[in-house]
């Protein structure tokens, strides 16, 4: 129950396109859902977060979509550029307050946009 | 921008020796945590730390782990008698009172 699910495994954009990647959770008590970028060699990086209250989030080129009673979250990538290229993850948290919150991960989506 | 510094970047060791990963979190954080990731899998939960002891831990942390904060700025882990599945980058991750996880650039555990 504490599966995260992610798809697709990789994923080729051309430049300018729109890039989708889809995540679903079980356990209802999530209630963070942040997303992860990775290039090789690194750490993962936080690109943007939602809380289950809202639907929908956006900073910049890259939005969150929130679907509470599917239990599933997407992360779209506007005009997506060679510069977006790398792993993204999913991740699911339980946020108590006063404690540590481990991280849930998805698999992971390797992405590449081409020219 | 404040930063997770993990050393060493890169390291090899024999099946069966002890390696300790080290880490320096965000200074004005209170949460610590040790994740990984073997190549091309995903990221998964070790343990996490808090008040100086442990929150929470993963299966994966059996007794071969432990961690430390052994003074007021580093975090460690270790692996007391290393297994060739043991190989993996180990990520160290800090948080502070509110949400969003930093984490560090990851030491590459190589067991031969």
């Amino acid at each position: 129950q504490q599966q995260v699910k992610q798809s697709p495994q990789s994923l080729i954009v051309q430049k300018g396109g729109i890039s989708i990647i889809n995540c679903a959770y079980e356990n209802t008590a999530f209630d963070y859902f942040p997303w992860y970028q990775q290039f090789p060699g690194k750490g993962p990086a936080l690109l943007i977060a939602i809380r289950p209250d809202v639907s929908e989030k956006k900073e910049g080129r890259f939005t969150i979509s929130f679907n509470k009673s599917a239990k599933q979250f997407s992360l779209h990538i506007m005009d997506s550029q060679p510069g977006d290229s790398a792993t993204y993850f999913c991740a699911a948290s339980i946020m108590n307050t006063g404690t540590a919150s481990k991280l849930t991960f998805g698999t992971g989506t390797r992405l590449q946009v081409t020219l | 921008e404040p930063e997770v510094t993990q050393t060493p970047s890169h390291q090899v060791t024999q099946m069966g020796q002890e390696v300790i990963l080290r880490c320096v979190p965000i200074s004005n954080h209170l949460y610590f945590y040790w994740y990984r990731q073997i190549l091309g899998q995903k990221v998964e939960f070790l343990v996490s730390f808090y008040n100086n002891e442990i929150s929470e831990k993963s299966e994966i942390f059996d007794d071969q782990f432990s961690v430390e904060r052994p003074d007021g700025s580093n975090f460690t882990l270790k692996i007391r008698s290393t297994k060739l599945e043991d190989s993996a980058m180990y990520f160290c991750a800090s948080t502070g009172a509110y949400w969003g996880y930093t984490f560090g650039s990851g030491t590459r555990l190589t067991v031969v």
